[in-house]
């Protein structure tokens, strides 16, 4: 138990669905980020908050949409995917943004299937 | 675009063999470098966060070394066992930028054979 928790852990969903990824942490963390990892490739950090204000938006298409309605929470909205979305999504959480010594804690991940 | 190279990409060893994985990252610009140990279905999980040349990180029989100014990390398992195959990741943060951002590297996945 890493303190974070995803739901749901595996999503199937059409390219005209729209559905949400939601992250909860229970580490009193300030900063919390979304990864994802496609077969045989790092994972990739797409967005991170902090202080319930986003600070990084890698370049992820608008069809992936992050909300951070407190510092606990994180949602991935997701509408109108393609099949090449479909990969594992991680939550992370970490004391401090800035600090380089903060390791994440990660969640067990979303594997998410696009048809 | 900053590269981390990890390897090799897997390994299989025997119980009680002990074995080392390389991590490779930009020289310049360093901030700290993370490992993370991620079993299959399960969250990854830190090990080691390191930030000064030189650093060596210890925790049980693992250990970590790391070399900011040719830009390497060595991980070490002693005696290997079962238990510890995993996916090993590391991840470079570097010195500017306010967001926290972690580059990973794509992994060395170990498997120890009773």
């Amino acid at each position: 138990e890493t303190g974070v928790t995803q739901t749901p852990r595996h999503l199937v969903m059409g390219m005209t669905n729209k559905k949400s990824l939601k992250c909860e942490q229970h580490l009193g963390h300030n900063a919390m980020y979304w990864y994802k990892q496609s077969a045989k490739k790092p994972l990739e950090l797409m967005f991170v908050y902090s202080l319930e204000e986003r600070v990084e938006n890698n370049s992820v298409p608008s069809r992936f949409s992050p909300e951070c309605p407190n510092s606990s929470h994180l949602f991935l909205h997701l509408h109108t995917l393609q099949p090449e979305d479909s990969a594992l999504y991680l939550c992370a959480s970490s004391q401090d943004r800035l600090a380089g010594r903060n390791e994440q804690f990660f969640g067990p991940g979303t594997r998410l299937t696009v048809l | 675009i900053l590269n981390v190279e990890q390897s090799p990409q897997s390994l299989h060893v025997q119980e009680g063999d002990s074995t080392n994985f390389t991590c490779s990252f930009p020289s310049s610009n360093f901030y700290a470098l993370h490992w993370y140990r991620w079993e299959t279905a399960k969250s990854p999980e830190a090990l080691f966060v390191m930030t000064l040349n030189g650093d060596e990180k210890k925790k049980g029989r693992i250990s970590a070394t790391l070399n900011t100014k040719e830009g390497y990390s060595y991980l070490y398992i002693k005696g290997s066992q079962p238990e510890d195959s995993a996916t090993y990741l590391c991840a470079f943060r570097e010195h500017s930028g306010n967001t926290g951002k972690l580059i990973f590297g794509q992994g060395t996945t170990l498997q120890v054979k009773p």
